[in-house]
């Protein structure tokens, strides 16, 4: 399977403190989502990231993507309660398919 | 830009009884998906629609599970009869048909309870 694994499957920081969560997965892909998903809601994106990609900042997001690891990272700097959510890495489950195959989460709790 | 829409957003039934969901997509989103979400867990795929066409429903239980998208714009899911690991939230997300990497949008889910 493609499926991706985030680590740690939660975390709980302060506000302001700063957030990494980790993706690994299997086999070769050509890009890497991130989703959020705040409780009892949808999942919304984040950043997507491509397989000739190091680095990608969105905002207060930063990711990282190390193809020759399997890996990538997600930080959030200067965390706000509002980030509390959980989040997702997603892969495509056949290198470059439509066919998203997603993780099983981190629950980040960010406390005021 | 309307997001997707799904409705109800909760139902709660009894085993071995039938219900199903409603998706209406983003306006000129060929591409829809039906996720299945169990709690505590990622989305799984159960269904992918390219316009009214069925591109995959490998991971579908197609004995008790089934999916229509008629006219390649609403789409609505089926259980019937209902088991009690069926309880999950279940989501319909749609994309465009341009590019390979585009992104997902997802509805807010409808969160079925099986007692």
């Amino acid at each position: 399977s493609q499926q991706g694994e985030e680590d740690p499957q939660a975390l709980s920081i302060q506000e302001g403190e700063n957030a990494t969560m980790n993706c690994s997965y299997k086999t070769s892909i050509n890009n890497l989502q991130w989703y959020r998903q705040n409780s009892g809601r949808g999942l919304v994106h984040l950043i997507l990231i491509r397989s000739n990609e190091r680095e990608k900042h969105s905002g207060r997001l930063r990711v990282t993507l190390d193809t020759s690891k399997k890996s990538s990272s997600l930080l959030i700097t200067a965390s706000r309660a509002a980030d509390t959510a959980s989040y997702f890495c997603a892969t495509p489950s056949q290198g470059g398919s439509e066919k998203l195959v997603f993780g099983k989460g981190t629950k980040l709790t960010v406390n005021p | 830009e309307a997001g997707v829409a799904q409705s109800p957003r909760y139902k709660i039934i009894e085993k071995r009884q039938s219900v199903a969901f409603w998706c209406n997509p983003i306006s000129g989103h060929a591409t829809l998906y039906w996720y299945q979400q169990i709690l505590g867990q990622g989305p799984k795929l159960l269904i992918q629609f390219q316009n009214n066409g069925v591109v995959d429903d490998s991971q579908l239980p197609k004995d008790r599970f089934s999916a229509e998208r008629l006219k390649g714009v609403d789409s609505t899911l089926k259980i019937q009869p209902a088991k009690l690991e069926d309880s999950a939230v279940y989501l319909c997300a749609s994309r465009p048909t341009s590019g390979t990497y585009n992104e997902q949008f997802f509805g807010p889910g409808t969160r079925l309870t099986v007692l």
